[in-house]
């Protein structure tokens, strides 16, 4: 099976604009976990989609949205962007039934706001 | 709110010696998860292994060993006979099915994990 894939893997925006993520899970996983890494912050959930709605919501502000298809693939997008949204998110797919199912990762879109 | 810790931010072992990672974390309830999941550089994240709270008996997946104290809210990953390719960045982790954000992972900050030869 095909891991979890992100796209694109870098990307460099400037302050005040928009950026679209994308996150396609491994095969037949329903559920699509977004996370922010930073140095300062560590991991922190931003969202999490199951059968396209929105499942859970972690502390983050409106400017951080997403959706998901019926394909399962998610997109997060962050509108309005700050120096402080710089940072490695990381999406995690898995089958969406038990909650302690493993969590697959996928390797992080780096997003650098200048 | 539930936070996870791991006190130690670096950490250095030989290879094929034994090295243990501290996690504490925070709750009030009583059915929950932990896990620990690796991140190697550059690479992608991976689970190590998992615990349920309910279990009294230690999880174990080959040479990676947890000591959980449900007590003491302590849950430390053993990683024995150390090897190159273990060195990577460690998350400690955990869920509380009954929170609202009930299927979110809270990571704890990482410890740093480097094997030498």
């Amino acid at each position: 099976k095909a891991g979890v894939t992100q796209t694109p893997r870098y990307l460099i925006k400037t302050r005040g604009q928009q950026v679209t993520l994308s996150c396609s899970p491994i095969s037949g996983h329903r559920s699509v976990s977004w996370y922010q890494q930073t140095p300062g912050q560590g991991l922190q959930f931003l969202f999490e989609y199951f059968s396209e709605t929105q499942r859970n919501k972690g502390n983050f502000p409106g400017r951080f949205s997403g959706r998901q298809f019926s394909n399962s693939r998610s997109e997060m997008n962050v509108s309005t962007l700050e120096l402080g949204d710089s940072a490695l998110y990381l999406c995690a797919s898995n089958s969406g039934g038990l909650v302690y199912n493993e969590q697959f990762f996928g390797p992080g879109t780096r997003l650098t706001v200048l | 709110a539930q936070t996870v810790t791991q006190s130690q931010p670096e950490m250095s072992v030989q290879e094929a010696e034994t090295v243990t990672l501290s996690c504490t974390y925070d709750t009030s309830e009583n059915n929950y998860y932990l896990f620990w999941y690796k991140q190697p550089p550059s690479r992608q994240m991976i689970l190590v292994i998992r615990q349920e709270a309910y279990k009294q008996q230690n999880a174990t997946e080959n040479r990676f060993s947890v000591n959980f104290q449900k007590a003491a809210k302590s849950f430390s990953l053993k990683i024995s006979d150390s090897q190159l390719g273990d060195t990577a960045m460690y998350f400690c982790a955990f869920i509380d099915p009954t929170n609202q954000a009930g299927t979110a992972l809270i990571f704890g900050k990482g410890t740093t994990l480097s094997v030498s030869s």
